[in-house]
């Protein structure tokens, strides 16, 4: 089955305790993306990938990294979180010069930062 | 760039009653525009785009949505709702050059009541 795949589901974390969000996709899509969803603002984009090693950042990177070694890999880091980062993570993927036709998204990590 | 504006944070209606969820956007360049719906506790799923073509779109149950462009308009409409179409629902637009970004509005909340 065609999927993006996030873990974990739910976190619970300490301000300053460094974690990785994983995602992983089936499709060999070269776009890979990250979104952050709080409400009333709808879904922004922290993080972007056009393809292996390229990187780039989205509309509110700050307090976040990610890497892309690998095709199919796009993990999101938050080195020192802050309870500002307490946010529904989406991941999504699509192939380039497709991603007009949308994207797909995993189902989402609900992260608390305490 | 580009922006999103979702009129309505919340829409109560009766079941079987009809709907319109509003959505405008702007954008220098040419856009294509999707509706996105996320049902409790779960990801996005693409409900419809427009691309070209037709300025009518239709989904597999019972949505529609209706390309304006001198309005800039893509509200999303149903003639008859049911319980199961309680969710919060995103319009979303995209362009085919630079990072590619979905760009999302803030989202609407349809409540379907008995």
């Amino acid at each position: 089955e065609a999927q993006v795949t996030q873990n974990p589901r739910y976190l619970i974390t300490v301000t300053g305790k460094k974690l990785t969000v994983t995602c992983s996709q089936n499709m060999n899509h070269e776009y890979m993306s990250w979104y952050r969803q709080d409400p009333g603002l709808g879904l922004r984009q922290i993080y972007y990938s056009m393809n292996v090693e390229v990187t780039d950042k989205g509309d509110v990177p700050e307090g976040y990294k990610v890497s892309r070694k690998e095709k199919r890999n796009f993990p999101l880091i938050l080195e020192s979180p802050s309870p500002n980062q307490t946010s529904l993570y989406f991941c999504a993927s699509s192939l380039m010069g497709q991603g007009v036709y949308g994207y797909t998204f995993g189902s989402g990590t609900r992260l608390t930062v305490v | 760039a580009q922006s999103v504006t979702q009129l309505d944070s919340q829409v109560p209606v009766f079941e079987e009653a009809p709907v319109e969820l509003r959505c405008n956007y702007s954008s220098s360049v040419s856009v294509y525009l999707f509706w996105y719906v996320q049902y409790p506790n779960q990801g996005l799923q693409l409900l419809l785009k427009y691309l070209s073509g037709s300025t009518l779109v239709e989904s597999i149950n019972g949505f529609e949505a209706e390309f304006n462009k001198s309005q800039t308009s893509f509200h999303l409409r149903k003639p008859s709702v049911h319980i199961s179409d309680t969710a919060e629902y995103f319009c979303a637009v995209i362009s085919d050059t630079g990072r590619r970004a979905l760009t999302f509005g803030s989202g609407t909340r349809l409540q379907v009541q008995p």
